[in-house]
């Protein structure tokens, strides 16, 4: 069964940096690309960021640009994003998730964790 | 890029037939197969229901479909049941790896 858990979100103030973690199991990550994508409280879904199996391709929505690094250690079955410079319109549960096809990279996720929430205040 | 455009809300009776739009761009919905359903239900992560714009998961009901026409998706829900209530997503790639979702619709089974 195909098991993703995140963790690290918390309370950050504004400029701040967190990191967050999503073990994966039950599958063989290291074949699938993999993504974070978020949702502000009361709000819909935003896609973040999405890596490709080996991690050398990475992509971001624009509003987080220069400040999130996605990465992923395939010999830990862990993905992570690096959130820096906080802003409170990045406070959201942040959901990691497991793209459908083994080997390509389709933006379709057939497997999400719980998500882990985030929140940005002073 | 802006999110892709579905209705806010939707409803149905029990056994009836419910059809959710999305409408995207030529640069996305119109120009992609990799459009997908998720279904949201409160406090939960969301869940796929349709990918590549009509294939559905293993497990997914066949009261779930999936088409597309042009620049818009559609989601149709048959057989309504009271477990289909929940908040709809569509998404569809937008080019260079990048993904979009649409604003969501939430599902009231009447």
């Amino acid at each position: 069964e195909v098991q993703l858990l995140e963790s690290g979100g918390g309370l950050v103030q504004p400029g701040g940096s967190l990191r967050l973690s999503c073990a994966a199991s039950g599958f063989t990550s290291a074949s699938y690309a993999m993504g974070w994508v978020r949702q502000a409280p009361g709000k819909g879904l935003e896609w973040v960021s999405t890596i490709n199996k080996s991690g050398g391709e990475t992509y971001y929505v624009d509003s987080v640009k220069g400040r999130f690094a996605i990465s992923r250690d395939n010999s830990k079955n862990t993905l992570y994003l690096q959130m820096d410079s906080l802003r409170a319109e990045d406070t959201a549960v942040y959901y990691c998730a497991k793209d459908c096809d083994e080997g390509v990279l389709t933006t379709e996720f057939d497997s999400w964790g719980q998500g882990t929430l985030v929140t940005v205040s002073s | 890029q802006s999110a892709l455009t579905q209705p806010p809300s939707a409803s149905g009776s029990p056994g009836q037939s419910v059809t959710i739009s999305c409408t995207g761009t030529s640069s996305d919905v119109g120009g992609y197969k990799f459009v997908s359903w998720y279904q949201q239900r409160p406090g939960r992560a969301p869940k796929l229901m349709i990918f590549e714009v009509s294939k559905r998961p293993s497990g997914v009901p066949d009261r779930f479909s999936g088409s597309k026409s042009g620049n818009t998706a559609s989601l149709t829900v048959s057989g309504l049941q009271a477990e289909d209530e929940a908040d709809y997503y569509c998404s569809s790639y937008a080019g260079n790896s990048n993904l979009l979702f649409g604003g969501g619709t939430r599902l009231t089974v009447l």
